[in-house]
């Protein structure tokens, strides 16, 4: 059963500062990986979505990763700024065509 | 290009009422999914359809239902309301098959009381 992992579950950090979330899956056999962030009470905006034969995909200062053959996923955000804070999450698609979600790293940007 | 659209925004029903929410995908997006998000069980997936069938299905009771219309417009009913049923519904769009991306719409905010 794939199992979604997101490490740290927050994260504070000053403005300007790079930073690294991670994500974790059990079943290598997935079809793609997508990041989202959500603000609180709204819904989730789709950040980068890497197809299973891709390494990376990039938009601005957003860069993420995937490694299927060790199950990782790291979103690197370049330059962190306050209205970078939010809540973002990892979501894989499985083998059955179902999306199975991380919980998520809460991150907060200090001015 | 509109993205997807749901309404209501907000609701407010009492214990033991039906609801119905309504979700508009991309022109074009022909599969659009539905989620229940609480702050104790995270995002819970509720069903899928494309081009007007049910394709998956999660482990909700048959109290929650849906369907899809020809335009590809979805709706989602809830009977006999429970106060747990208390969640932000979120609608999501794909081209074609889901696991292509998703786009989400802003949610409904449901509080049963």
């Amino acid at each position: 059963k794939q199992e979604v992992t997101q490490i740290p579950a927050a994260l504070s950090v000053p403005e300007g500062e790079n930073l690294v979330l991670n994500c974790s899956f059990t079943d290598s056999a997935i079809y793609n990986l997508q990041w989202f962030r959500q603000d609180p009470g709204k819904g989730l905006t789709s950040l980068l979505l890497i197809q299973s034969s891709q390494r990376e995909q990039t938009s601005g200062r957003l860069n993420a990763s995937l490694d299927k053959s060790s199950g990782r996923s790291t979103l690197y955000i370049a330059a962190s700024q306050p209205g970078d804070s939010a809540t973002y999450l990892c979501a894989v698609w499985d083998s059955n065509y179902q999306l199975i979600w991380g919980a998520g790293t809460k991150l907060i940007i200090k001015p | 290009k509109a993205g997807v659209t749901q309404t209501p925004r907000y609701l407010i029903k009492t214990r033991g009422q039906q609801v119905t929410l309504s979700c508009s995908p991309i022109s074009g997006h022909r599969s659009v999914s539905w989620y229940q998000q609480t702050p104790g069980q995270g995002l819970q997936f509720l069903f899928e359809y494309f081009s007007e069938t049910q394709r998956n299905k999660g482990n909700f009771p048959g109290r929650f239902s849906g369907r899809q219309f020809s335009n590809s417009r979805s709706e989602m009913n809830v009977s006999t309301l429970e106060l747990g049923d208390s969640a932000l519904y979120l609608c999501a769009s794909s081209a074609t098959e889901s696991v292509y991306g998703y786009t989400f719409g802003s949610g409904t905010r449901l509080t049963v009381v």
